[in-house]
């Protein structure tokens, strides 16, 4: 089945530590994006790519960092820059196509829920 | 800039209750999209339904139903006779205008309890 996974579903991180949460999709999209999600909130943008070797910053982006070398994989790292990473980070693709005023959905993965030792 | 406003913290029904999720949103863009997704506790979102800017019908699928009313900037999500597997945290979300992708701005979500 077509679909995005991204692993770990949990991750645990010391002072100091970059860690990397992997995303990975099946589905041929160009676009992938990766969120973030604290309790209580709605999703913020940290990065987003719309093509292979190319992405823009979201909203949120300081302390993390990202590449897209393949298509099918968008791996975001979280660095000691970021102090309060605690949070549930969801990656997700979207299709394009040729015409303006078309935007396709984002499909999601079942997300990496991150924690601070 | 975009803003998606979901005033509804958390709301709880009783199996059967009709419920309506409110969302009000703003942007200065004459072209956009509307999306609601649903959270379930598992954690991903699921892709409900996405409605562009020019087709303010109502659409209906099935329990769901969803009220797009430009003059107000809402775009209201109702479950008739909701059930219990309708618990989840749902999120109504706004794209801007870039050609062929959709950036989302996401409202904070409504957490919809239903209890049997």
């Amino acid at each position: 089945d077509g679909g995005i996974t991204q692993s770990p579903k949990y991750l645990f991180r010391k002072e100091g530590q970059n860690v990397t949460l992997s995303c990975e999709q099946n589905l041929n999209h160009d676009a992938m994006y990766w969120y973030r999600q604290d309790p209580g909130q709605g999703l913020r943008l940290i990065y987003y790519s719309q093509i292979v070797n190319d992405f823009q910053k979201g909203d949120i982006a300081e302390g993390y960092s990202v590449s897209r070398e393949k298509k099918e994989s968008f791996p975001l790292t979280v660095t000691s820059a970021q102090k309060n990473p605690t949070a549930f980070y969801l990656c997700a693709s979207s299709g394009t196509t040729p015409f303006a005023f078309s935007n396709q959905p984002q499909h999601f993965g079942d997300g990496t829920r991150l924690s601070i030792l | 800039a975009q803003k998606v406003t979901q005033a509804q913290t958390e709301i709880s029904v009783v199996e059967k209750e009709d419920v309506t999720l409110d969302c009000v949103y703003e942007t200065r863009d004459t072209t956009y999209y509307l999306f609601w997704y649903k959270q379930p506790p598992s954690g991903e979102l699921v892709f409900l339904i996405r409605r562009n800017s020019f087709d303010e019908q109502n659409e209906i699928s099935g329990r769901y139903s969803w009220n797009f009313q430009k003059s107000t900037s809402s775009f209201n999500f109702t479950i008739t006779a909701s059930q219990v597997v309708d618990s989840a945290v749902y999120f109504c979300a706004l794209s801007d205008e870039t050609s062929g992708y959709s950036t989302l701005t996401f409202g904070k979500g409504t957490m919809l309890l239903v209890s049997p």
